[in-house]
């Protein structure tokens, strides 16, 4: 049981390269999200996809699109890369309704530098 | 406003002490209450979520103060190995299309000395 996977764990792009961050569940969860972590700011919400086949914007989604591709799998891309989006990029997940159900479990991270 | 904040420390504290932490959060109708542990260059890990009469894990006990809409965090007996940031997490509910709405607090740093 490997719980949340993401790939790839470091990454380098130049301004404006594309590329996509993938993540995987392996929980059975409804719900998948997209954060990103930058000093003094806390984890803010990308998107988040409360079941397969809806996405939906968090607080801070311009510059990024997501895919949720099944239950298990939602991708999160950046088509432009800025520096701006130098970050760590995590992914989570949740079940939805009931006791329990709302803690969300983290993947180990994406570390992008945007040059 | 932030939804969510804590003291971002650093506390640094003796192996052996008690420490405590708190988190006030500006949503009054905030539903849910949670204390995660990232150590460095790792993910959150959720430590426990809070209950309304107040819980403990261990050495951990986690306490909710709706009326002042603030939570705390009590270590005792800090081991090393409890080195890490703490993050403070509410849940406001949930968005319309089902998924958990959260907000996090920026962390407070904690370091155990031998």
């Amino acid at each position: 049981n490997a719980g949340v996977t993401q790939t790839p764990k470091f990454q380098v792009l130049k301004t404006g390269q594309s590329m996509t961050l993938q993540c995987a569940q392996d929980m059975n969860h409804n719900s998948m999200y997209w954060y990103r972590q930058d000093p003094g700011m806390g984890l803010r919400l990308i998107y988040y996809s409360a079941s397969e086949g809806t996405t939906d914007k968090g607080e801070v989604p311009n510059g990024y699109n997501v895919s949720r591709l099944n239950k298990r799998e939602f991708s999160l891309r950046l088509e432009s890369a800025a520096p701006s989006q130098t970050s760590v990029y995590f992914c989570a997940s949740s079940g939805t309704g009931g006791t329990g159900d709302y803690e969300q479990y983290f993947g180990p991270g994406t570390r992008l530098t945007v040059t | 406003r932030k939804e969510v904040e804590q003291d971002p420390g650093p506390f640094n504290v003796p192996e052996g002490a008690t420490v405590a932490f708190n988190c006030t959060y500006s949503n009054s109708a905030s539903q849910s209450f949670f204390w995660y542990r990232q150590d460095c260059r790792k993910e959150p890990k959720l430590l426990m979520s809070v209950y309304s009469s107040g819980n403990e894990d261990g050495r951990f006990t986690a306490q909710l103060n709706r009326a002042s809409q603030y939570i705390s965090l009590l270590i005792r007996d800090s081991k090393l190995s409890d080195s890490a940031t703490y993050l403070c997490v509410v849940r406001e509910g949930i968005f319309q299309t089902g998924a958990n709405n959260l907000f996090f607090g920026t962390g407070t740093r904690l370091t155990v000395i031998p």
